[in-house]
């Protein structure tokens, strides 16, 4: 296990289209956070999972987003009828417990949203 | 609410010479601090980071930040920067929960 992955690393849809993002943690840890970036900007919280469970979401996080982590392993970021606000780099990021470890981050999605 | 203020959006220098990146933070509880680095197309890696203890820590790359709660800042430091340093800084902080809430960035550019 190398570290966080994400996949697709780069999508181009229409607006309106629906989107899912992948991301794969580091295979021991509990934590699983959500981040967007846009240009110029620091990552914002999303939303994050413990185990299998979504603790916590950001106001951010609209109606058409949604996020799973089915068995407590990979997660998903789904976007429904996308809109070109929503074009931005969503990171991923996985630890191991609060304040103890650091939170490893994935390479990003960058999605674009024509 | 916590908030971090990163104090220089772009910090040109020239190779070898010394950097500063300032970091404020706001938070009502204790917190813990980090600086993180993105390098073009990449996702965030982890510089350095205060927990506790000893308020001054520093990277493996010859990086620096203190800690200083009077003033809660966090500053990041390098006596000699190189142009490898080129890249985005950010300071974040995390209270309970877990997350972390970043500046807006700090982007250092080393010119020969």
């Amino acid at each position: 296990d190398t570290g966080v992955s994400q996949n697709p690393r780069h999508k181009i849809t229409k607006r309106g289209q629906n989107v899912t993002f992948r991301c794969d943690p580091i295979s021991e840890h509990n934590r699983l956070y959500w981040y967007r970036q846009t240009l110029g900007q620091g990552p914002e919280f999303l939303t994050y999972f413990q185990n299998e469970a979504q603790l916590e979401k950001s106001r951010l996080l609209s109606d058409r987003f949604s996020a799973e982590r089915p068995k407590g392993s990979f997660s998903t970021l789904e976007i429904q009828r996308t809109e070109q606000g929503d074009s931005a780099m969503y990171l991923c990021a996985s630890s191991s417990r609060t304040g103890e470890t650091e939170a490893f981050f994935g390479q990003g999605t960058r999605l674009t949203v024509v | 609410a916590q908030s971090v203020t990163q104090l220089d959006s772009q910090v040109p220098v020239f190779e070898e010479a010394p950097v500063e990146l300032r970091c404020n933070y706001s938070s009502s509880v204790s917190v813990y601090l980090f600086w993180y680095v993105q390098y073009p197309n990449q996702g965030l890696q982890l510089l350095l980071k205060y927990l506790s203890g000893s308020t001054l820590v520093e990277s493996i790359n010859g990086f620096e930040a203190e800690f200083n709660k009077s003033q809660t800042s966090f500053h990041l430091r390098k006596p000699s920067v190189h142009i490898s340093d080129t890249a985005e800084y950010f300071c974040a902080l995390e209270t309970s929960g877990s997350r972390l809430t970043f500046g807006e960035g700090t982007q250092l550019t080393v010119n020969p």
